[in-house]
């Protein structure tokens, strides 16, 4: 059975610190990846979804990476900012009918 | 405006009573997932549907209903069966089209049965 976890748990940086989040996935055999955010007592937002057949995804100050092989993907934050406080959670869409596997998150705190 | 709308926002039940939560979706996706989260836990897959008239059982089903006759809803309900309902529930929609199976929430339920 697919596990995905999240390390680590939580994490606090100063402001215009980069951030890296890690996720790892037991099961290689995905179709593709995802980070989320989310807010306190809000839903999710997608911010990059990575294919299988893809090494990384770009958007704004948020770049994800993944490899496959060793079942590992990483979120980097470049240049945080308070407003990046969240809590980010990696999916992995392992069967054909899309359903996701969630890690447990990384709450980020970014201080001013 | 297209998106994933859930209501209530919150809901609050007593213990023995059934409760239906809201999901409805104007993206024309044809696949729709319910999810449960727990405090500092990630989320747990309770039902999906690929297509109108059929669901499928995800990892927490028990204690849990859902119907799908239309495309754009998909109402999840908590039965009295279900020994510890109190969660945030989230609901999900995605398609077949790139990008492939990107799923987009809807805002959540909190439930609370008291």
């Amino acid at each position: 059975k697919q596990e995905v976890t999240q390390i680590p748990a939580a994490l606090s940086v100063p402001e215009g610190e980069n951030l890296v989040l890690n996720c790892s996935f037991t099961d290689s055999a995905i179709y593709n990846l995802q980070w989320f955010r989310q807010d306190p007592g809000k839903g999710l937002t997608s911010l990059l979804l990575i294919q299988s057949s893809q090494r990384e995804q770009t958007s704004g100050r948020l770049n994800a990476s993944l490899d496959k092989s060793s079942g590992r993907s990483t979120l980097y934050i470049a240049a945080s900012q308070p407003g990046d406080s969240a809590t980010y959670l990696c999916a992995v869409t392992a069967d054909s009918w899309g359903k996701l596997q969630f890690g447990a998150g990384t709450q980020v705190v970014v201080t001013p | 405006d297209g998106g994933i709308t859930q209501s209530p926002k919150y809901l609050f039940r007593k213990e023995g009573q059934n409760v239906t939560l809201s999901c409805e979706q104007n993206l024309n996706h044809d696949a729709m997932y319910w999810y449960r989260q727990d405090p500092g836990q990630g989320l747990r897959l309770i039902y999906y549907s690929q297509i109108v008239n059929d669901f499928q059982k995800g990892d927490i089903a028990e204690g849990y209903s859902v119907s799908r006759e239309k495309k754009e809803s998909f109402p999840l309900t908590v039965t009295s069966a279900q020994k510890n309902p109190t969660a945030f529930y989230l609901c999900a929609s995605s398609t077949e089209q790139d990008p492939w199976y990107e799923q987009y929430f809807g805002p959540g339920t909190r439930l609370t049965v008291t």
